[in-house]
Order: C-alpha cells, then structure tokens, then sequence
C-alpha cells in the first residue's frame, strides 16, 4: 500500500523527443505527487507536482498527467534536451508529515 | 548560498567505526529530514524532524540516531558502522504542513570497508 512502483527503469530519446514516465500508487490517502530530478553528484530536486484533484498541470516543457481513477500518474518532458538527462523520480505523500514515498527511478538519456 | 547543506561530501570508514553526518539549512524550514539512497538508486526516508522534535522514525536499526540541536540543524550519528551501511545520505527540509517542497541537500557518500 506505500509502495509507489515506476517505470521504465531507463529511458533513450533523441533530442527533441517526448520521453514518458509512469508511476502508479495504490493508497488512495496520498494527496500529493511530485517529480524530482536528480543529477549525479547531487540531490533530487523538486521538478513540478500535482495534487489529485487536477486531471493535468504543466510547467514549461514538463507535464504531469493524473488519473485518479485508475491511481497512476505520468511526465512528459516536451522537447527533450540533452540537458535533461538525469534521473526522474516520482512520490506520493499524504498528509502533514510531508513523508515522500519514492518510485524506483528512470535515469533519461536524451542524446543529441 | 547553500540552502541545504551536509557535511561531509565523502566519508570512507572501516566496519564497526561510529560517524556522525551533519546538516544545516538557512532556509528557515521547520522540518527536517534524512533519506537514504542505495546503490540502486531507491530513496527511502528514516527520519523526520519537525521544531527539533522527532515525528517519523521508520524502521531503522538503532545504531542510527538523530540528534537536532536546534530547527536548522539535523545531524545523523551511526554506530558500529556495516558494509551495508554503505549509501548516499540525503539531509532534506521543508516547510511544515501538506504537500511543500522538500529542499535536498547535496549528500553524504558513505562507504564502509
């Protein structure tokens, strides 16, 4: 039930291409999921979230897609650059503890 | 200006030694915390701070211990140090409340020999 299960695992685009990551979750108590992106050598980083009550939100090139029904949830990097080759984490929390339940990760290779 | 920042970048120890990781954020974040990475990547948090008292405990051995001396430090102390201790830590911090940003720090390699 906190499990957050992600896929792929690992992920090559050509630049300019639309990679696509899935998560899905199975606690409905989660009210919050977002992305993070990390790179080697740093920390993860807060890329964009989502709460359940919106279906879709979008933040320059990176869009979530929320499907509350069927418990999954998407990003979708528009026009993918060769700088945005990282590793994408999405999590789910609920509640004030902020606790951040993480997927399994996709390392993205946009090559040029 | 370093928002969230750990101390050391790099710790290299041998089996049975104890060490301490610390962590500062100038943010002014009432909640703090520490994740673990493993070498497969996979986070996972252990603890979690909030006005230097402690609100999540998962379930971590004992020989890791916590210690907040005050809202912008959380500091993690392991004894008896493990092969299997060997990850990247992550000191993170946030505001209190639902769904706010954790901030991360850059990590703290640990390899145990």
């Amino acid at each position: 039930q906190q499990q957050v299960k992600q896929s792929p695992q690992s992920l090559i685009v050509q630049k300019g291409g639309i990679p696509i990551i899935n998560c899905a979750y199975e606690n409905t108590a989660f009210d919050y999921f977002p992305w993070y992106q990390q790179f080697p050598g740093k920390g993860p980083a807060l890329l964009i979230a989502i709460r359940p009550d919106v279906s879709e939100k979008k933040e320059g090139r990176f869009t979530i897609s929320f499907n509350k029904s069927a418990k999954q949830f998407s990003l979708h990097i528009m026009d993918s650059q060769p700088g945005d080759s990282a590793t994408y984490f999405c999590a789910a929390s609920r509640g004030a503890t902020n606790k951040l339940i993480f997927g399994t990760g996709t390392l993205l290779a946009v090559q040029p | 200006d370093t928002a969230v920042s750990q101390t050391p970048k790099y710790l290299v120890t041998q089996m049975g030694n104890d060490k301490s990781i610390k962590c500062e954020q100038n943010l002014g974040h009432d909640t703090m915390y520490w994740y673990k990475q493993d070498s497969k990547k996979f986070l996972k948090i252990m603890f979690s701070y909030n006005n230097k008292e402690l609100i999540i405990n998962e379930t971590v051995p004992n020989r890791f211990s916590p210690k907040s001396p005050d809202k912008a430090h959380l500091n993690l102390h392991i004894n008896s140090l493990e092969l299997g201790d060997s990850a990247v830590y992550f000191c993170a911090s946030s505001q209190p409340g639902s769904n706010t940003e954790a901030f991360f720090g850059q990590g703290t390699r640990l390899t145990v020999v």
